[in-house]
């Protein structure tokens, strides 16, 4: 089963606007993190953010945990055609002594030139 | 540096046959894990190895099956396939096996994409 559910599923936006994904889990966790996937390749590892941490920053990404709602949310600023990608989030879990991610399905996100 | 690497890119089978797919983790890493991601999906733990033993398994059948070598590097085995094994098989690599650590990232591979016809 899913841990994370990202919302929306798809995202369209032209270049230059903010692009918002946004995720929920369902357990506690360590920390959460955000990767990219572009066209059905591997995953790049974008940001973590630690579960005592509320927003972190990297380059024009902006990532924000509320552990209360269990949600999280990653905002990519001025966004650029080349960051058209489908982006997910994931969290840390054990699986007997094995440290596993469990993965949302992703927000497919678009951005026109 | 290298990456972690994946082979074959892509494979073509038929259902009831097996397939083996290989992984080499980052230098320096010991932890290999495995993922499986159908289309439209996000990845799905299968199984993670450290220091050549398996140390966690996701839901999966027993058809599926791994191993780690002694240089760390990994193969994905899959027995008599089915139509539903389609996906892209993801490789990460990690520093530590499991042991919770705040920086808790895993590098990924490019993947194989397997069809099965």
């Amino acid at each position: 089963s899913q841990q994370g559910e990202e919302d929306p599923q798809a995202l369209s936006i032209q270049e230059g606007e903010n692009a918002t994904m946004n995720c929920s889990y369902k357990t506690s966790i360590n920390n959460l993190q955000w990767y990219r996937q572009n066209s059905g390749r591997g995953l790049v590892h974008l940001i973590l953010i630690r579960s005592n941490e509320r927003e972190k920053h990297s380059g024009r990404l902006r990532v924000t945990l509320d552990t209360s709602k269990k949600s999280s949310s990653l905002l990519i600023t001025a966004s650029r055609a080349a960051d058209t990608a489908s982006y997910f989030c994931a969290t840390g879990e054990w699986a007997g002594s094995a440290r596993q991610l469990t993965f949302g399905s992703g927000t497919q996100l678009t951005v026109l030139p | 540096d290298a990456g972690v690497t994946q082979s074959p890119t892509h494979l073509i089978k038929t259902r009831g046959q097996h397939v083996t797919l290989r992984c080499s983790p980052i230098s320096g890493h010991k932890s290999v894990s495995w993922y499986q991601q159908v289309l439209g999906q996000g990845p799905q733990f299968i199984f993670q190895y450290y220091e050549k033993e398996e140390r966690g398994r996701g839901n999966f059948p027993d058809r599926f099956s791994a191993r780690q070598f002694p240089n760390y590097s990994s193969e994905l085995n899959v027995n008599a396939l089915l139509l539903g094994d389609s996906a892209l098989y993801l490789c990460a690599s990690s520093l530590r096996q499991g042991e919770f650590r705040l920086k808790d990232e895993q590098f990924f591979g490019p993947g194989t994409r397997l069809t099965v016809l």
